[in-house]
């Protein structure tokens, strides 16, 4: 059973930072895509992050362009989203998620059950 | 950048209705276009990919068409579970936009 457990979340200030984590289990890291999706409270999805199985292919929102890093430790079955400069319109549910199968262009099929990031004062 | 509209932005239908959502790309995305549903407090789930195959498991309801630009999401006869918002997204390269979403009640 594929599983994604995120972690990391929690309460910031404007302008400081935080690492979003999720352990993946259950299916066979290494051969597939990652993304980061994220959710403000009371809105719609919003697709933040994308990286490739080996990492070559990364890419970002305009709205988090320069700002977060994501990325991958296959041997750990880890990923990650490293989040600086962070803005209160940042506040959101992250989830982390896998696609539908191997290919670069697939659906995102399997969801954690995200965790909530809080930027405030 | 590709903008995914969709429309309406929240419907409601009686039990048994036909239910048609729509997802309008800025530019030709071929059939790279997916469907999730999320239900309150859930997280999406994945309805259809490849603008009309339907997922594992998802009833046969639910069906997706469109290529190119335009794109439809169906359900022929609404039930109570299917109360949720619908999300169109493109995933052919980035940024793999979702559609603003489609909340969907029963009348």
């Amino acid at each position: 059973e594929v599983q994604l457990v995120e972690s990391g979340g929690g309460l910031v200030q404007p302008g400081g930072s935080l690492r979003l984590s999720c352990a993946a289990s259950g299916f066979s890291f290494s051969t597939n895509s990652m993304n980061w999706v994220r959710q403000a409270p009371g809105k719609g999805l919003e697709w933040v992050s994308y990286i490739s199985s080996g990492s070559s292919n990364i890419y970002y929102a305009d709205s988090v362009k320069g700002r977060f890093t994501i990325s991958r430790d296959n041997a750990k079955n880890s990923l990650s989203l490293q989040m600086n400069s962070l803005r209160d319109e940042d506040t959101a549910v992250y989830y982390c998620a896998r696609g539908l199968d191997t290919r670069v262009a697939t659906p995102i099929a399997y969801w954690g059950q995200g965790t909530l990031v809080t930027v405030s004062s | 950048d590709i903008q995914m509209t969709q429309s309406p932005s929240s419907l409601s239908a009686s039990i048994g209705d036909r239910v048609t959502i729509t997802c309008r790309a800025s530019q030709g995305i071929s059939d790279y276009l997916a469907w999730y549903q999320q239900k309150p407090g859930k997280v999406p789930k994945l309805l259809i990919y490849a603008a009309s195959t339907l997922h594992s498991g998802v009833p046969s309801r639910f069906s997706g068409s469109g290529s190119g630009t335009d794109f439809t999401l169906t359900i022929s006869s609404l039930q109570p579970e299917d109360v949720a918002t619908y999300y169109c997204q493109r995933y052919n390269s980035a940024p793999r936009t979702f559609g603003q979403g489609t909340k969907v009640e029963i009348k």
